[in-house]
């Protein structure tokens, strides 16, 4: 398909693992990325990954990428109320020599006390 | 410190005016973008610039013009030809180094009554 794709619910309680998913569109993108987006504010980069890894972790945050299917995960382990936001996978594509970004629909992440 | 900065954060116009949003930065970075984000559809891409006085339309550029005649300054005027207008616009920039990912500006909220 030509877009990004997230489902756009998850919601889990305190302390549970999030797993949020994505499809993305292009098997050459060399990088992809997680952003997190809390209410009125703009994109915060929280994790990226290089196409030639299939996994990578960061404190609470494991990023697994499977470049056969063209799919994305982000897990987050103890989820805690302020990891409440919504979550965007992104891929990096090169298009004539420059580079644009593609963002999928957005996961919002609900974390339930 | 380093950064963009997006003016204003809530905008409102009458219907049939232009409107500029001010996009700067600091990082010394190349490459700008510029999003549209509307609620469920995830951000899509009106214009980018990878070079001072250099611009590229993106997936939804109708309605819309950018000008980049400062490297630091990548502003978008939203049209009266735009039909749709109201939206939360939020402009990144890259750098052309090692480090990959966007960053992001906190967002203007433009409302068209």
């Amino acid at each position: 398909g030509e877009d990004v794709e997230q489902s756009l619910f998850l919601s889990v309680r305190e302390g549970d693992s999030s797993v949020i998913n994505c499809t993305y569109t292009d098997s050459s993108s060399t990088y992809l990325y997680w952003y997190k987006q809390e209410p009125g504010a703009g994109l915060q980069l929280l994790t990226y990954i290089f196409s030639n890894m299939d996994m990578k972790q960061d404190q609470r945050l494991t990023v697994l990428l499977n470049k056969k299917d063209k799919h994305l995960s982000l897990r987050i382990a103890d989820t805690q109320t302020g990891d409440s936001a919504i979550y965007f996978c992104a891929e990096r594509k090169t298009t004539s020599g420059t580079y644009k970004y593609i963002f999928g629909t957005g996961t919002r992440l609900k974390v339930l006390a | 410190d380093g950064g963009i900065t997006q003016s204003p954060k809530y905008l409102f116009r009458k219907e049939g005016q232009n409107v500029t949003l001010s996009c700067e930065q600091n990082l010394n970075h190349d490459a700008m973008y510029w999003y549209r984000q509307d609620p469920g559809q995830g951000l899509r891409l009106i214009y980018y610039s990878q070079i001072v006085n250099d611009f590229q339309k993106g997936d939804i550029a109708e309605g819309y013009s950018v000008s980049r005649e400062k490297k630091e300054s990548f502003p978008l005027t939203v049209t009266s030809a735009q039909k749709n207008p109201t939206a939360f616009y939020l402009c990144a920039s890259r750098s052309q180094g090692a480090r990959t990912e966007a960053f992001f500006g906190q967002g203007t909220r433009l409302t068209v009554v």
